[in-house]
């Protein structure tokens, strides 16, 4: 088993350009989560998932959106990047344990 | 509004002493969930220990202790006989009781000297 998979592992980006970032999981978890990691700032709720075809919004919202057409992925789409975005993502699956994937560090220049 | 306060930035501890991390949270839920994470340097995060506000006891896994405190609303973390390998930043987090959402602490950058 993969467990939590997040594709890219890296990216840079221009400002104003748009990415989507996958995660994948193989464990049947319902719950799924997106994470924005900053020094300093501990790790932030950006969106999370109940179920296939929900989504709700975290602390972090703005800029991102996100979608969960199957139970297995958990995409997050940053439509117009800033720089104010560039941070480590971390995707997780679980509700009381969360099993995390291993991170997508983005740039944003 | 929930909160998750760490205030011990970074931590210095001797090798094989037993390490206490504080946490304290804030919240007006009855029912709730605390978390610790490890977070070495290579990144990953790992679930370490879990703690509902209606268990009894505190929970335990293997060298990792939870001391709840419920009316002080206090979760701290304590690592029993610390290991270099023990060194890493420490997440605290709550769920709570209508919430899906899990809200984490700024952690604790705990260092084991040999």
């Amino acid at each position: 088993n993969a467990g939590v998979t997040q594709t890219p592992k890296f990216r840079v980006l221009k400002t104003g350009q748009s990415m989507t970032l996958l995660c994948a999981q193989d464990m049947n978890h319902e719950y799924m989560y997106w994470y924005r990691q900053d020094p300093g700032m501990g790790l932030r709720l950006i969106h999370y998932s109940v179920g296939e075809g929900t989504t709700a919004k975290g602390e972090v919202p703005d800029g991102y959106n996100v979608s969960r057409l199957k139970k297995q992925n958990f995409l997050l789409g940053l439509e117009s990047a800033a720089p104010s975005q560039t941070s480590v993502y971390f995707c997780a699956g679980g509700r009381d344990e969360q099993f995390f994937g291993p991170g997508t560090r983005l740039t944003v220049l | 509004a929930q909160k998750i306060t760490q205030t011990q930035p970074g931590m210095f501890v001797q090798e094989k002493e037993a390490v206490t991390l504080d946490c304290t949270y804030d919240t007006s839920d009855p029912s709730y969930g605390l978390f610790w994470y490890k977070q070495p340097s290579s990144g990953e995060m790992i679930f370490l220990i879990y703690q509902g506000s209606y268990d009894q006891q505190n929970a335990t896994e293997g060298r990792y202790s939870l001391n709840f405190q419920k009316a002080r609303k206090s979760a701290n973390l304590v690592i029993s006989a610390s290991q270099l390998g023990d060194s890493a930043m420490y997440f605290c987090a709550m769920r709570g009781r209508w919430g899906d959402k899990i809200i984490f602490g700024k952690g604790t950058r705990l260092h084991i000297l040999p």
